[in-house]
């Protein structure tokens, strides 16, 4: 079992709140990554860091920001969610260039 | 076109039928191809990976790799209804900073 914690799982909210989603690991990976899935679409890649204070966009345009202050703990805001915004969110950890453990996943609604 | 193309299926079998999934691909850096497993409202974990050509096989689990065709299967012996799962390839080259390209993944469902 990989030792990625996500909270929280469920998210309903209405638009136009402001919500952080939590990602911690407990593995000591430097290297952690942000997903966005639609039910029968491919993971996107929406924020990555490989290591503290690193930050990078992935290929999916988000209109979230990500932080990476502390090693184990990777998390993501959406200032002003929109129904646009629901999806389900992956995150996950890898060490090296070889396995990623993910995170169980939020799932977010926007009402 | 995508870089990693996947039949979402839904894939329905027997139990003990052997299965066969599919990724396609146009990229021809790729060097590292993976098969991830996603049960129901869980996260993807890996459950094969394999660098660049050949086959690796780990239990009732094969994964085939043929660069020269960018062509990767998976194949499931004898299998069980706690297979039934949405199976994702996904792979990465070095020049591209290792960054993991996904397929949309296929659905299965094993029939007891």
């Amino acid at each position: 079992e990989a030792d990625i914690y996500q909270t929280p799982r469920y998210l309903v909210i209405g638009t136009g709140k402001k919500i952080t989603l939590e990602c911690s690991q407990t593995m000591g990976h430097d290297k952690m990554y942000w997903y966005q899935q639609d039910p029968g679409m491919e993971l996107h890649l929406i924020h990555y860091s490989y290591g503290v204070n690193s930050t990078e966009k992935g290929d999916l345009s988000s209109e979230s920001t990500v932080s990476r202050i502390r090693t184990e703990h990777f998390p993501l805001t959406l200032e002003s969610a929109r129904p646009s915004h629901t999806s389900q969110y992956l995150c996950a950890s890898r060490d090296g260039n070889t396995e990623a453990f993910f995170g169980q996943g939020t799932r977010l609604t926007v009402v | 076109q995508k870089e990693v193309e996947q039949d979402p299926g839904p894939l329905s079998v027997p139990e003990g039928a052997i299965v066969s999934l599919n990724c396609t691909y146009s990229n021809s850096a790729f060097q590292y191809f993976m098969w991830y497993r996603q049960y129901s409202r869980k996260g993807p974990e890996l459950l094969m990976y394999t660098y660049s050509s050949g086959n690796k096989e780990d239990g009732r689990f094969t994964a085939q790799v043929d660069k020269s065709s960018k062509y990767i299967s998976l194949f499931i012996r004898d299998s069980q209804p706690s297979d039934s799962a949405t199976y994702l390839c996904a792979m990465s080259a070095i020049s591209g900073g290792f960054k993991t390209i996904f397929g949309a993944g296929t659905r299965l469902f094993v029939k007891a």
